[in-house]
């Protein structure tokens, strides 16, 4: 397809297990953010990657999340020991280069969203 | 460090009416803004975008929003709406550098007939 696509859309795990959520960026969109949804609020933002320079980690809340992303390609954004508060809707967007070096906007993924029991 | 604020989290109004959307933000440096619109169960749709040049901009399905800069502000309007405008509104910025977006805590339209 022609947008950003993540997977799975729903999630729901036991509280301690491990979960990975997957997102496949637009073709050719050199920037990947992750962001996180709770119930009712705004989104916060987790990781960015731009290319194959280091990813911005800041927003990331514990140890317990991590991301990858291979390339200008897929990425997986992992949460190890859930917690119930790590229930929301997980967010990706990719965006591309424009002139001058800044970042097109963002473009969204539907989430996935993830119910920790 | 950059900051959103959404002034009214429900906006309810009637079908033809027209509406606004207050959004203020603050930053320490020049930034630029977003509104996003979210149907339920979706991700993100960019509804208009202010990055330079006319400060009156235009967006997707008859929107358009005003950056004012002395008064940090990015209001969202639209002359009359529709049942199917109902939705949650998303005001963002993001630094020139066009990195991660900072978030309103969004603003949910309700278009009543």
């Amino acid at each position: 397809g022609a947008g950003v696509s993540q997977s799975p859309s729903n999630k729901v795990t036991e509280k301690g297990k491990d979960v990975e959520l997957r997102c496949d960026p637009i073709s050719g969109h050199t920037a990947l953010y992750w962001y996180r949804q709770r119930l009712g609020q705004g989104l916060e933002f987790l990781i960015y990657f731009q290319g194959n320079s280091a990813p911005d980690k800041s927003g990331l809340p514990s140890d317990r999340f991590s991301a990858e992303r291979t390339g200008e390609s897929v990425s997986t954004l992992t949460i190890q020991r859930t917690q119930q508060e790590d229930s929301a809707v997980y967010l990706c967007a990719s965006s591309s280069r424009g002139r001058g070096g800044s970042n097109q906007p963002q473009h969204f993924g539907d989430g996935t969203r993830l119910s920790i029991l | 460090a950059q900051s959103v604020t959404q002034l009214d989290s429900q906006v309810p109004v009637f079908e033809e009416a027209p509406v606004e959307l207050r959004c203020n933000y603050s930053s320490s440096v020049s930034v630029y803004l977003f509104w996003y619109v979210q149907y339920p169960n979706q991700g993100l749709q960019l509804l208009l975008k202010y990055l330079s040049g006319s400060t009156l901009v235009k967006g997707i399905n008859g929107f358009e929003a005003e950056f004012n800069k002395s008064q940090t502000s990015f209001h969202l309007r639209k002359p009359s709406v529709h049942i199917s405008d109902t939705a949650e509104y998303f005001c963002a910025v993001s630094g020139f550098s066009g990195s991660r977006l900072t978030f309103g805590e969004g603003t949910q339209l309700t278009v009543n007939p």
